[in-house]
């Protein structure tokens, strides 16, 4: 059974750029999580969805970072404009209803 | 104040012996509570979870909580080098639901030397 599937795994891109970032959650977890990871700030969470509803996006950081879930599986995380400190790991993770959640890769974004 | 505080360390253990990380949340209602081991460069992985108040054993590892201290432990008796990974302690504030936010500690850096 395949777990949480992200792309890209790398993205490199210039600042002001547009960056899309993909999740496929596991089949029947209701839940996703979007995270970011920096060494300074640890891991923290943006925003998560229930059964595709935006339940909480308090943790996003700006107006420049919005999310969405047309469907049970697929997520993205878009981030326009990009700017150097959005440089960071970004984690999609879901659970089937049990609080305990499954990550995917990553997605290490570097703007420069 | 955090809602989730690790020893950031780095926690140095001898091969074998048992190693022992702490986190304390500032929630006194969250009910749900986990382990994740993140080795470097790879995502979380979820080790243990505990809801209730005691000891909880799955194997090498034992989670421990106290609700009423607002402390959880995590203990790995014999260490091996393997177990050389960072710890992050995690909170759920709305117990079983799905719906429910969870907030991540910064985690412990844990060393096994040889």
């Amino acid at each position: 059974d395949a777990g949480v599937i992200q792309s890209p795994r790398h993205e490199v891109t210039e600042m002001g750029q547009e960056v899309t970032l993909r999740c496929k959650p596991i089949s029947g977890h209701n839940s996703l999580f979007w995270y970011r990871q920096t060494m300074m700030r640890g891991l923290e969470l943006l925003i998560y969805f229930n059964n595709n509803v935006p339940i909480d996006d308090s943790g996003m950081p700006e107006d420049r970072f919005s999310a969405k879930m047309p469907n049970a599986s697929f997520s993205t995380l878009k981030i326009q404009p990009s700017e150097p400190r959005d440089s960071a790991v970004y984690f999609c993770a879901s659970t089937p209803g049990d609080p305990g959640q499954f990550f995917g890769p990553g997605t290490r974004l570097t703007v420069l | 104040q955090k809602e989730v505080e690790q020893n950031s360390g780095p926690l140095s253990v001898p091969e074998g012996a048992i190693a022992s990380l702490n986190c304390t949340y500032s929630d006194r209602g969250s009910q749900s509570f986990f382990w994740y081991r993140q080795y470097s460069g790879k995502s979380p992985e979820l080790i243990m979870s505990i809801y209730s108040n005691g000891d909880k054993e799955d194997g090498r590892f034992t989670a421990q909580l106290n609700k009423a201290s607002q402390y959880v432990s995590l203990l790995i008796r014999d260490s091996q080098p393997s177990d050389s990974a960072t710890y992050l302690c995690a909170v759920n504030a709305r117990g079983y639901s799905s719906a429910s936010k969870i907030i991540f500690g910064s985690g412990t850096r844990l060393s096994i030397r040889p």
